[in-house]
Formats: structure tokens, C-alpha cells, sequence
């Protein structure tokens, strides 16, 4: 069973400062990795998909590595804003179609 | 372009009733999926529907069923509500499957008093 775990929790960085949020999964047998934002008492915005066949993505000031040998994949965040906080959560899907998440990384962008 | 909506935003049932909720998908999106995200966990998936079909069953108790119409919409239903299925529901849409990117509703928050 795949089981995805994002560290840390939480997260609480000054504004401006650049910051790398964390996921691993325990099988490497996934079709595609995607990093979510949820704001809180919404749903989840996509903010990249990595394909297994993919190393990174990138979108604005988001870059997404995936290593799918070592089951880990990173969100690195730059120049980080206020608007940036939200919890954010990465998914994965296995070659059966189930997607399964993280608990989520929590972040506070302070001004 | 009309995202992926849900109904009703928010509700409050008594153990043992029955609730039902709803999907529209986002337009010409053609798979919808189902998820309980309870306070402080990442979402779990309940099922998935394509082509007005099951095609994939999270680990979830047969209390909890769904349809799909065929202009793609959807229901989830929960039969016995227990104060345990308080969550946030969440419906996803995707083209062709769920190996595409996913689009979330903004979700329905269930209480069971």
C-alpha cells in the first residue's frame, strides 16, 4: 500500500526567503506525482504535474523534482510572498489510477 | 469556463440519516472522483467514475455509493451517517481518466451531529 509522507508539517519563513517543502512515497511504481495548494476551507488548486517519466516542472517561482528510484520529490518555493501561504500537499498516482496523499505542509509566509 | 461546483457548501445531519451530495464536472471533463478530507489530513479517496461507471474504490464501507450521469455529473451518497464521516467532500474532475491533471471543487462540509 502507498503510503506518502510530507515533512514538516508546518512551516513559518519571513517573506522573500526561499524555501524546499518535502514528499516521499514508499512505492516507486507511480504514474505521476502533482503538488497541490489548499487554502484553508477550499479545495485544492494543481500547481504542477510531474509525470513518472519527468525530473521537474516548473511554473513561476515553483520548481517540482521528482526521484522516483529514491520515492522523494521537493517543492521549492522562491522569493516566498505572504500570498503564498497555504498548505500545500503532493499526491501521487499509482499505475492502478489511485491517487494518494500527503498530510500537507502547512506554510506561514510572514511580511 | 464554469470549474468543478458542488452543492450544498455546507450541511449538518443526525447519526443514522442519510446525505446527498453533488458534483458537476468541469466542462468536457469526463471522470470524477470523490474524496474525504477530514480536519488536518490530506484527502482519501472514496471512488472514482468514469463512463457512468465505478472504475475504482478507495477503502470505504458500502454506506458510502455514486452515480454518474451521463452529462458526466455526479452523487455521492452516505447511508447511517456516523459522527466519524464529518469531513470535507471533495469532488475532482479530470479528462480521460485521472492520470491528467485534476481539478478540485471547492468542496461540501458535512457535520453529523
Amino acid at each position: 500500500k502507498q503510503e506518502v509522507t510530507q515533512i514538516p508539517a508546518a512551516l513559518s519563513v519571513p517573506e522573500g526567503e526561499n524555501l524546499v517543502l518535502n514528499c516521499s512515497f514508499t512505492d516507486s511504481a507511480i504514474y505521476n506525482l502533482q503538488w497541490f495548494r489548499q487554502d484553508p476551507g477550499k479545495g485544492l488548486t494543481s500547481l504542477l504535474l510531474i509525470q513518472s517519466s519527468q525530473r521537474e516542472q516548473t511554473s513561476g517561482r515553483l520548481n517540482a523534482s521528482l526521484d522516483k528510484s529514491s520515492g522523494r520529490s521537493t517543492l521549492y518555493i522562491a522569493a516566498s510572498q505572504p500570498g503564498d501561504s497555504a498548505t500545500y500537499l503532493c499526491a501521487v498516482t499509482g499505475n492502478n489510477n489511485d491517487m494518494r496523499f500527503g498530510a500537507g505542509t502547512r506554510l506561514t509566509v510572514k511580511p | 469556463d464554469a470549474g468543478v461546483t458542488q452543492s450544498p457548501t455546507h450541511l449538518i445531519k443526525t447519526r443514522g440519516q442519510q446525505v446527498t451530495l453533488r458534483c458537476s464536472p468541469k466542462s468536457g471533463h469526463d471522470t470524477v472522483s470523490w474524496y474525504q478530507q477530514a480536519l488536518g489530513q490530506g484527502p482519501q479517496f472514496i471512488f472514482q467514475y468514469y463512463e457512468e461507471e465505478e472504475r475504482q474504490r478507495g477503502n470505504f464501507p458500502d454506506r458510502f455509493s455514486g452515480h454518474q450521469f451521463p452529462n458526466y455529473s455526479s452523487e455521492l451518497n452516505v447511508n447511517a451517517l456516523l459522527l466519524g464521516d464529518s469531513a470535507l467532500y471533495l469532488c475532482a474532475s479530470s479528462l480521460g481518466g485521472p492520470r491528467n491533471t485534476i481539478y478540485f471543487g471547492e468542496g461540501s462540509w458535512l457535520t453529523v451531529v
